[in-house]
Formats: C-alpha cells, structure tokens, sequence
C-alpha cells in the first residue's frame, strides 16, 4: 500500500496563477482532509469530505476549491493564488466510521510546498 | 470536536522518560483522546489513542484521568529522533482540527 500520495512536492507560482495539488489514497478511506501549515505554526483545515460527492468547509477555506468524485482522489484546486496561500499543504485520509463505532486515525501524506510569488 | 490545551513547548534529557500533558476538559462521553507527532516538516504521525482505559503500543503509553478531562503521553525513553511537534486531539470526527500541539526537545 501506498498509503496517501500528494504531488507535487513542490511547487512555485505567480500571484495570479491557478494549480490544483493532487492527493490519492489506496486504503478505502471514506473521510479525506486538507490542511495548511504556515512556518513555525499548526495544522489548519481547509476542507474535509465524507465520501465521493460530498465535501464541506474547515477552518481556512476561501482561496480554495475541493471535488470528490472517487473513493480514492481529492484534489485541492487554487483558483488565483495569493502570496498569502505560499504554505506547506498535507491531505489526509481515514476509515471513519463515525462517533459511535470506533477511532478515526488519520493518515497523512508527505505534503506538497507551495510558494506564491 | 472538544477544544484541547497543551504547553507550548519542553525539554526531556535523552533517555529519560518524556511526559506529555493535555488538558480536554470539555470532552464528550464518546470521544477519543488521539496524539500525533511531526518531525520537522515531515507529514503528522499516529501515535496512539484511547478512551478510558490507559493504553500502550510500541511507541508510548497514554495515561487518561478517571474523568477523561486530562491526559499524558508517555515516551519511556526519549531519543534525539522523538525530538518533533506533538499534537493531542479530542474528538476527531468531522472536523477534525490541530492546536500548535507540544515541540519536545530531546536534549543529549
């Protein structure tokens, strides 16, 4: 198993530009997760989705665009970036089976090191 | 997901025990106590998780209180390499959020 792949690891862009970082997991996770960390800071959710078709907003969502249409890919897309979106961007999956039926252990990927300039 | 508090930051000497509090006073009766660590820029690790009982896998120990409103992470013999950022979460479904979590400094 593969586990959580993100790519690209790195990547530098102009203010303006548009990406989208791919994130894909091969371990049948139901919940999937984007997060931002900022230097020196914690982890912040930008958005999380709950199967294929349904997303929903995390703490930091403006700026950011997200689709599910598989089990397995979530892609995080930057419509015009911003110098303030210059980040490292961690996804991350889970078997989440709800409240009453167990834990929900994430599992994160290496991450993927934008730079806005 | 029950908010979490944990100190900004610690010293363990290299091969002494490192005792890792947190405070998750508003925890509900269902939820998991979950602690993660990050090795410098490195993506978050599982480390372990528990809900009433006291648990040990083979990289530490959790100790949760008979109220479930605190609890310690416990790495018995800390090394250089457990020097990293350590997240406590409560809760975890849905939402799932992080603090600025405990940067442990192993000290040779």
């Amino acid at each position: 198993n593969a586990g959580v792949t993100q790519t690209p690891k790195f990547r530098i862009l102009k203010i303006g530009q548009s990406m989208t970082l791919q994130c894909t997991q091969d371990m049948n996770h139901n919940y999937m997760y984007w997060y931002r960390q900022d230097p020196g800071m914690g982890l912040k959710l930008i958005y999380y989705s709950v199967g294929a078709g349904i997303t929903d907003k995390g703490e930091v969502p403006n700026g950011y665009n997200v689709s599910r249409s598989t089990t397995e890919d979530f892609p995080l897309r930057l419509e015009l970036a911003a110098p303030s979106q210059t980040s490292v961007y961690f996804c991350a999956s889970s078997p989440n089976r709800g409240p009453f039926s167990g834990a929900n252990v994430l599992t994160f990927g290496a991450g993927s090191r934008l730079t806005v300039l | 997901d029950a908010k979490t508090t944990q100190p900004p930051s610690m010293d363990c000497a290299e091969g002494r025990a490192a005792n890792l509090p947190c405070n998750h006073s508003t925890i509900s009766g269902n939820e998991y106590v979950y602690w993660y660590r990050q090795i410098h820029s490195q993506g978050p690790q599982y480390i372990i998780h528990g809900l009433k009982n006291n648990e040990t896998n083979e990289m530490a120990s959790l100790i949760i209180t008979e109220d479930r409103k605190s609890s310690t992470l416990i790495l018995p013999h800390a090394t250089l390499r457990d020097t990293a950022v350590y997240y406590c979460i409560s809760g975890g479904y849905q939402k799932v959020t992080f603090g600025i979590g405990t940067k442990l400094q192993v000290i040779p």
